[in-house]
């Protein structure tokens, strides 16, 4: 069954500092694989998707993302994170009807 | 450009009430669904509609029931309001119905049951 492992329930970073967000997912073929952004109140904002090709992808915001086969992992990065980057972020894996998320990762930005 | 909008953005009912979440999308997707959010749960699906006249149970279907008259609306009904339905409900949709496309969701609905 598919399903997606955050480990990390919050992170706190310094501004300008870099960040990668943890994601590991099960899935038994080639998964689809989504980054979104919750900010407080708001609904989710897609950052970046994989679905084949190029295992480096990049999305807005100045976020990238890297899908390692090998380790079942699409890891969100960004080097210089903004204040206004705080917020709570979601992985995904699409399935045939449903996207399943993580548990999410809450950021905190601190000047 | 509207993309998927819900109504209402805040909710408070009593035990037992009932009451339908709207859901609305003008960018005539096929595929439209609707997910709670609970805190350290992520988001679960509770129904989900491949198209008009087609509706299917998600994760967490049970208390709550859907229908799809049209591409463009996707309501979710409460019929008898329980506590353990106080959420966040967020609605979404995508252009395909294969599940390769990103979904769009709308704001989502702050729902407290007392």
């Amino acid at each position: 069954a598919q399903s997606v492992t955050q480990p990390d329930i919050h992170i706190t970073v310094s501004e300008g500092a870099s960040l990668e967000l943890r994601c590991n997912y099960s899935y038994g073929a080639t998964p689809y694989l989504f980054w979104y952004v919750q900010s407080p109140g708001q609904g989710l904002q897609l950052l970046l998707k994989y679905f084949s090709g190029d295992t480096l992808v990049q999305g807005i915001k100045g976020f990238e993302a890297e899908f390692k086969r090998s380790q079942s992992s699409f890891n969100l990065r960004k080097p210089s994170v903004h204040w206004s980057d705080a917020a709570e972020y979601f992985c995904a894996v699409a399935g045939a009807n449903n996207l399943f998320f993580g548990t999410g990762t809450r950021l905190t930005v601190i000047p | 450009n509207a993309g998927v909008t819900q109504t209402p953005k805040f909710q408070v009912l009593k035990t037992g009430q009932s009451m339908t979440l709207q859901c609305a999308q003008d960018m005539n997707h096929e595929y439209m669904s609707w997910y709670r959010q609970d805190p350290g749960m992520g988001l679960r699906l509770i129904h989900y509609s491949v198209g008009a006249g087609i509706t299917d149970q998600g994760e967490v279907p049970n208390g709550y029931n859907v229908s799809r008259s049209t591409t463009e609306d996707f309501p979710l009904r409460l019929l008898s309001a329980a506590p353990s339905q106080t959420s966040v409900y967020f609605c979404a949709s995508r252009g395909d119905r294969g599940g390769n496309q990103p979904q769009h969701f709308g704001d989502g609905t702050r729902l407290s049951i007392l």
